[in-house]
């Protein structure tokens, strides 16, 4: 039962233009929203999220897009960079009797070419 | 400079033996928590803390024991009954206050079985 999917494995994009990767959500529970990027024999980085709130939040060339009513949400990266590169995970968080669960989706490799 | 520690880089893991994964934080968090990630699959957890002396199983508890002796430590010990250990370890801890839901994550533990 996964509760956060990212059926993308893996997707590849020119320099310059713009990666959009998607993840979708069945728990109308989960509250907020990351992103999460890694690289090869590293741990995860934060990179951006959202509450279940708004429905955009924007940080330089990274914005993240939530539909509530769809349960999906989508991180764009514009104008893409070749060191932009990695697996990028989606996570979902919601309040539980032992504190905040984070459930993650399989990630998504991005390959950006020059 | 602040972070998360996780020793070995890698470890083996002979039959029957149980092996301890260390992770030391210096972020004053609170929370800590162990995934675990496999190949085409996302970050699952092992078990998490949230104070000192307390700790709660996540959903791929068995096999698995930890501690949390100190707030800085929260060693992970993959005993004998995990008959499928090799996989991807990582420990992750979070801050409080707005930032409460995002996880700081070390480089990780990659275990193989001889």
């Amino acid at each position: 039962d996964q509760q956060v999917k990212q059926n993308s494995p893996s997707l590849s994009v020119q320099e310059g233009r713009i990666s959009i990767l998607n993840c979708d959500y069945t728990n109308s529970m989960f509250d907020y929203f990351l992103w999460y990027k890694k690289y090869p024999a590293e741990g995860p980085t934060f990179l951006i999220s959202i509450s279940s709130i708004k429905d955009k939040n924007e940080d330089g060339r990274f914005t993240v897009f939530l539909n509530k009513s769809a349960k999906h949400l989508s991180l764009h990266i514009v104008p893409s960079q070749p060191g932009d590169s990695a697996v990028y995970f989606c996570a979902a968080s919601a309040q539980d009797t032992g504190g905040f669960k984070t459930i993650f989706g399989a990630g998504t490799r991005l390959f950006v070419k020059a | 400079d602040g972070g998360i520690t996780q020793s070995p880089k890698y470890l083996f893991r002979k039959e029957g033996q149980n092996v301890t994964l260390s992770c030391e934080q210096n972020l004053n968090h609170d929370a800590m928590y162990w995934y675990r990630q496999d190949p085409g699959q996302g970050l699952r957890l092992i078990y998490y803390s949230q104070i000192v002396n307390d700790f709660q199983k996540g959903d791929i508890a068995e096999g698995y024991s930890v501690s949390r002796e100190k707030k800085e430590s929260f060693p992970l010990t993959v005993t004998s009954a995990q008959k499928n250990p090799t996989a991807f370890y990582l420990c992750a801890s979070v801050s409080g206050g707005l930032a409460k839901n995002i996880q700081y994550f070390g480089a990780g533990t990659r275990l193989s079985v001889l």
